[in-house]
């Protein structure tokens, strides 16, 4: 079976600070993408960041960053210099060639406090 | 990225009468759209996939007779929530990608609350 592991159902952190949202992942694919989707208050679903199973070097997107470890199947996102536009639900996700459809973790709600 | 708009953004309803929710990809052509739901603090439950010009495949569990999906061009899909009840009420949310390639991103459009009373 393929899924998506958040371990951290919520999380709360000060403003500025650094935070770790972690994710495992099973599938049994070797071709596949992962991403980190975030969902604000207004439930728009936005890619915060996307990475390629192949690629090696690890995805940024200016204060996100991810941790792809392939062989642990784990893909934590990194945020710095956090801001309380962060303040957000996080999935975490994956697609395979597969299936092409999207696995959704069940998310972590992150809050940013001033 | 690409846009994705959903109308209405909030439906209210009477209990047995039909909801039909649209989506549509403002600025690229979505080969391929899929619909969610999402229940209040939850994760999104994918419904069903469709490909323009074809019928959808829905996920195990979902009444086709009941959530009707229509795409019937490369920009508009629609959702028809059929002689809806209360346990239909929910957030929907559809998104799509070009389909041109697995694993393209998808882009999602912005939801749509069902209240059935």
């Amino acid at each position: 079976a393929q899924t998506v592991t958040q371990s951290q159902p919520e999380m709360s952190v000060q403003e500025a600070e650094t935070v770790t949202l972690s994710c495992t992942y099973d599938t049994s694919e070797n071709n596949y993408y992962l991403f980190w989707y975030k969902q604000p208050p207004s439930r728009q679903m936005i890619l915060v960041i996307r990475q390629e199973a192949y690629k090696q070097q690890n995805a940024t997107e200016n204060r996100f960053s991810v941790n792809f470890q392939k062989a642990a199947k784990s893909f934590s996102l990194k945020i710095s210099d956090s801001q309380l536009g962060d303040t957000a639900m996080y999935f975490c996700a994956f697609i395979t060639a597969r299936d092409d459809k999207i696995i959704f973790g069940k998310g972590t709600r992150l809050h940013i406090l001033p | 990225g690409a846009v994705v708009s959903q109308h209405p953004s909030w439906v209210i309803c009477k209990s047995g009468t039909s909801v039909k929710i649209e989506c549509r990809s403002l600025d690229f052509q979505a080969t391929t759209m899929f619909w969610y739901r999402q229940f209040p603090k939850k994760s999104l439950m994918l419904m069903a996939t469709s490909n323009e010009g074809s019928k959808a495949t829905y996920e195990q569990g979902v009444e086709k007779d009941k959530f009707l999906i229509n795409h019937a061009s490369l920009t508009l899909s629609t959702l028809t929530v059929t002689s809806a009840h209360p346990e239909d009420s929910s957030f929907y949310i559809c998104s799509g990608n070009s389909g041109v390639r697995w694993g393209e991103t998808q882009y999602f459009g912005p939801g749509t609350r069902l209240l059935v009373l």
